[in-house]
């Protein structure tokens, strides 16, 4: 069975610095999709990013980047400088690809993450 | 504008009272599901479908009941609601079964159960 773990529940860090927030997945699948999300405090869920299983290479977006390691099952999210309006809860979730059937989207319990100004 | 709709977005109710809770999106999507988010649980699976009349359950489908007439709509139904279904409940569709289809969420919808 697929698994998403977000060990860290609450991070709170000041204004500028960086921060990490970490995923760890389990999955039996080799062709599989992880995913992070974000839930500023209006509620809403907002996708960020997707990765598939075959493409480990890191990507940046901004002060944004996301750092995939499939030996050691994980897909990290970094953000750089962090600001006030990257308070959010965010969730890692993940997908498996197989051909025909039901491909079902697991979600970790999130982080919590608050930048204080 | 492409979007999933919820309502009612907040209610209240007592335990026993029927209530529906509608989901619609308008971006011809296949797939569509409910979720509930609880602290420390995250988001976890109530319901799916993959197609019209074609509805299975998710994780935690007990207390549950939906249907999927029209491909737009697919709402979530409390028969009997008690209050350890207060949470935040979450619609979202796909465009397929692909697993690499990213969801699209609706606002949410906080039931609180007395």
């Amino acid at each position: 069975a697929q698994k998403v773990t977000q060990a860290q529940t609450e991070i709170s860090v000041v204004e500028k610095e960086d921060v990490t927030l970490d995923c760890v997945y389990e999955t039996r699948d080799t062709t599989y999709y992880l995913f992070w999300y974000k839930q500023p405090p209006s509620g809403e869920l907002v996708f960020l990013i997707r990765r598939n299983s075959f493409d480990e290479q890191n990507e940046i977006s901004g002060r944004y980047s996301w750092n995939f390691q499939k030996s050691t099952s994980s897909f990290n999210f970094t953000i750089t400088a962090s600001q006030v309006v990257d308070s959010a809860v965010y969730f890692c979730a993940l997908s498996e690809a197989n051909s025909g059937g039901y491909q079902k989207v697991t979600f970790g319990t999130g982080t919590k993450l608050q930048v204080i100004p | 504008e492409a979007q999933v709709t919820q309502n009612p977005r907040y209610l209240i109710t007592v335990t026993g009272k029927k209530l529906t809770v509608t989901c619609s999106q308008n971006m011809n999507h296949e797939y569509m599901s409910w979720y509930r988010q609880d602290p420390g649980l995250g988001l976890r699976q109530i319901y799916y479908s993959m197609n019209v009349e074609v509805t299975d359950k998710g994780d935690v489908p007990e207390g549950y009941k939906v249907s999927r007439k029209e491909k737009r709509n697919f709402p979530l139904i409390l028969e009997s609601p008690s209050p350890n279904q207060t949470s935040l409940y979450f619609c979202a569709s796909r465009p397929g079964r692909a697993g690499a289809n990213v969801l699209t969420f609706g606002a949410g919808s906080r039931l609180t159960v007395l």
